[in-house]
């Protein structure tokens, strides 16, 4: 079974331009999470979306964006980027229990912005 | 904040050697988690504890969870270089919407040496 695949694996942008990512989850998993790790803020989560909607929100502001299409595949988007969104993007996949269980990370995407 | 706290930041122990590490959380948790990080790489899963359980196994590690202390701690027998990387707990959330989303630690650094 294929795992979680995230692209693009790095990127650098300019500050004020956006970026879109995107992840596809493991076969079967209907949830996909989004986190934001820098060194100074730790894992931190940005949003949770399950058959397409979206469930769970972090402390973001609304610059950060995400979407779900119908094959569960997800795409998150930052707008207008600022030096503090360098970091490393992470997906995770699970079957979506109520309860969170076991998450299933992709390399991620890290992002570099001048 | 619920986010889990783990110690030490930084471990750094000889092949051979037992490693060590804690985590505390400040609420209610259905389950805690311990993931494993490579170097700018995605996140591993090893190990889930249930919060009524107190100790599980798998393979040379060892979890405990104390939830009236709100503890947790992950013990790896016979280190091997192979082990070196980031380890951090993860909670969730018995309370609440905790749909996909996880409080990370902010991880202990594990060096094994050969």
């Amino acid at each position: 079974k294929a795992g979680v695949t995230q692209t693009p694996r790095y990127l650098i942008k300019t500050r004020g331009q956006q970026v879109t990512l995107s992840c596809s989850p493991i076969s079967g998993h209907r949830s996909v999470s989004w986190y934001q790790q820098t060194p100074g803020q730790g894992l931190q989560f940005l949003f949770e979306y399950f058959s397409e909607t979206q469930r769970n929100k972090g402390n973001f502001p609304g610059r950060f964006s995400g979407r779900q299409f119908s094959n569960s595949r997800s795409e998150m988007n930052v707008s207008t980027l600022e030096l503090g969104d360098s970091a490393l993007y992470l997906c995770a996949s699970s079957t979506g229990d109520r309860n969170t269980g076991e998450l299933f990370f992709g390399e991620g995407s890290r992002l570099t912005v001048l | 904040s619920q986010q889990g706290e783990e110690d030490p930041q930084a471990l750094s122990i000889q092949e051979g050697e037992n490693a060590t590490m804690n985590c505390s959380y400040k609420t209610s948790i259905n389950n805690l988690q311990w993931y494993r990080q490579n170097s700018g790489r995605g996140l591993v899963h090893l190990i889930l504890i249930r919060s009524n359980e107190r100790e599980k196994h798998s393979g040379r590690l060892r979890v405990t969870l104390d939830t009236s202390k709100k503890s947790s701690s992950l013990l790896i027998t016979a280190s091997r270089a192979a082990d070196t990387a980031s380890y951090f707990c993860a909670t969730d959330a018995s309370r609440g919407s905790t749909l996909g989303r996880l409080y990370f630690g902010r991880g202990t650094q594990l060096t094994v040496w050969p």
